[in-house]
């Protein structure tokens, strides 16, 4: 299956700065995925990454606050905008290949907090 | 918008013990996948089952997708140390052009007593 390489794996940043998460996939991927879970709930998706254009965001989530980048078939980066403690999560990307029998591959994670 | 329930959402079992989470989603779905997430780490793919009524096995883990394809458990027989985690579900409609996006249910913590 797909590796991703996501980094940085953590980070602590002031608030109203901005962080760029990056995600490398050591294959072409078709879907690339942007999820955001606090620690012990559940996965939320952001938005998905479209190669070329702009991403699709789900409700609750805005290009303004999350813009994300897609230029080929395995990178995208996420970035989280004028940052505030409510920010604080672990990011997540996550690329899907079409071979069924892989699932959806997920990055290690990125661990954010906002002081 | 497309909802999964996941129950429990604790599970504590004395090892040697089976251990069973169940999933539900409000919608048909198109398939659903299996992911474990260890403690600190990521999800990682269990497994996906696309028919009604499909059964498949991996050792002592056994995941069943209903008829209806609006629910699916997990079974784990014998529990070991090596199976805590939290167990998700993540049910996927394909149906209409959708881009394949998955809804987590929300989890189950499983932790096992040596």
């Amino acid at each position: 299956s797909a590796v991703i390489s996501q980094k940085p794996s953590r980070d602590i940043c002031q608030r109203g700065t901005s962080l760029t998460i990056q995600c490398q996939v050591d294959s072409q991927v078709t879907m690339m995925f942007w999820y955001r879970q606090q620690p012990g709930q559940s996965l939320t998706l952001i938005a998905t990454a479209n190669q070329g254009s702009e991403a699709t965001y789900e409700s609750g989530f805005v290009i303004d606050k999350f813009p994300i980048s897609r230029p080929n078939l395995t990178f995208s980066t996420l970035t989280v905008s004028n940052m505030s403690p409510e920010d604080s999560s672990i990011y997540l990307c996550s690329a899907y290949d079409r071979v069924r029998i892989y699932g959806y591959t997920f990055g290690s994670g990125t661990r954010l907090t906002v002081v | 918008g497309q909802q999964v329930m996941q129950i429990p959402q604790y599970q504590h079992v004395q090892e040697g013990e089976d251990f069973t989470t169940y999933c539900n989603s409000s919608t048909t779905l198109s398939n659903i996948q299996w992911y474990k997430q260890r403690p600190g780490g990521h999800p990682v793919f269990l497994i996906q089952l696309v028919k009604s009524g499909e059964v498949k096995k991996q050792k002592r883990l056994t995941f069943q997708f209903g008829e209806a394809k609006k629910n699916s458990s997990l079974h784990i027989t014998a529990t070991q140390t090596t199976d805590v985690g939290t167990y998700f579900c993540a049910g996927s409609d394909n149906s209409g052009g959708s881009n394949y996006k998955l809804t987590f249910g929300k989890g189950t913590l499983l932790t096992v007593n040596p």
